[in-house]
């Protein structure tokens, strides 16, 4: 069982469209992080959320974390292929080792 | 900086054969770790290392796996013998001074036991 879990697992949009991914837990996170990975690499860290309720913009990416810190949602505008890639959030239970969920697939079309 | 090395990037093996896969960490990081990605578990945290001490291993599957870090810029997981359900793309990361900070992750090496 997953501590956080990802939903859409799969998510397949054309260019210029909106979409948002989430991350939702039963266990309170002193932060989550969001990841991108594209294929045949690592992931990289994108965003960072601490506070409860705390918003982040990252250009087209913003980024929220749920005002009990148990859950957080990456929405895109305007989407482009470029961000194509699996996206992963993770969370410390405890201040203590990093925990991944099982991510989203996002495929933009051009 | 030339970021988290990993070695081979491939590797294709057969059902009993030693894998020895290789890290070289971001120079001044003193925490490593190596993780395991596969599609049914996802990311998973395998072992980790500070300033060269493993702290914990309890992500490790089992008695097969062993990793070492013999000094700041290097380390290993070895498997042995390797099995077809260790197929996976396994990941090394580092970050500089504690388990809070940024984790920067290696390219992967991808493993396909026969």
């Amino acid at each position: 069982t997953q501590l956080l879990e990802q939903s859409p697992q799969f998510l397949s949009i054309q260019e210029g469209e909106n979409l948002t991914v989430y991350c939702n837990s039963s266990s309170v996170f002193s932060s989550l992080q969001w990841y991108r990975q594209e294929p045949g690499e690592g992931p990289v860290l994108l965003v960072t959320v601490v506070t409860g309720g705390e918003v982040k913009k990252l250009k087209r990416l913003t980024f929220q974390f749920g005002d009990a810190r148990k859950d957080s949602s990456l929405h895109i505008t305007a989407a482009q292929p470029g961000d194509t890639g699996l996206y992963l959030c993770a969370g410390r239970p405890n201040d203590y080792k990093l925990s991944f969920g099982a991510g989203t697939t996002v495929t933009v079309r051009a | 900086d030339a970021g988290v090395i990993q070695s081979p990037r491939h590797e294709v093996t057969e059902m009993g054969q030693e894998v020895t896969l290789r890290c070289k960490p971001i120079s001044g990081h003193d925490y490593l770790f190596w993780y395991r990605q596969t599609m049914m578990r996802g990311l998973e945290l395998l072992i980790y290392f500070n300033n060269n001490v493993p702290i914990d291993d309890s992500g490790m599957p089992e008695d097969r796996f062993s990793a070492k870090m013999p000094n700041a810029s290097f380390s290993t997981l070895k498997i042995q013998p390797s099995e077809p359900r260790d197929s996976a793309v396994y990941f090394c990361a580092s970050s500089l001074s504690s388990l809070q900070e940024t984790q920067y992750f290696g390219p992967g090496t991808r493993l396909l036991v026969l």
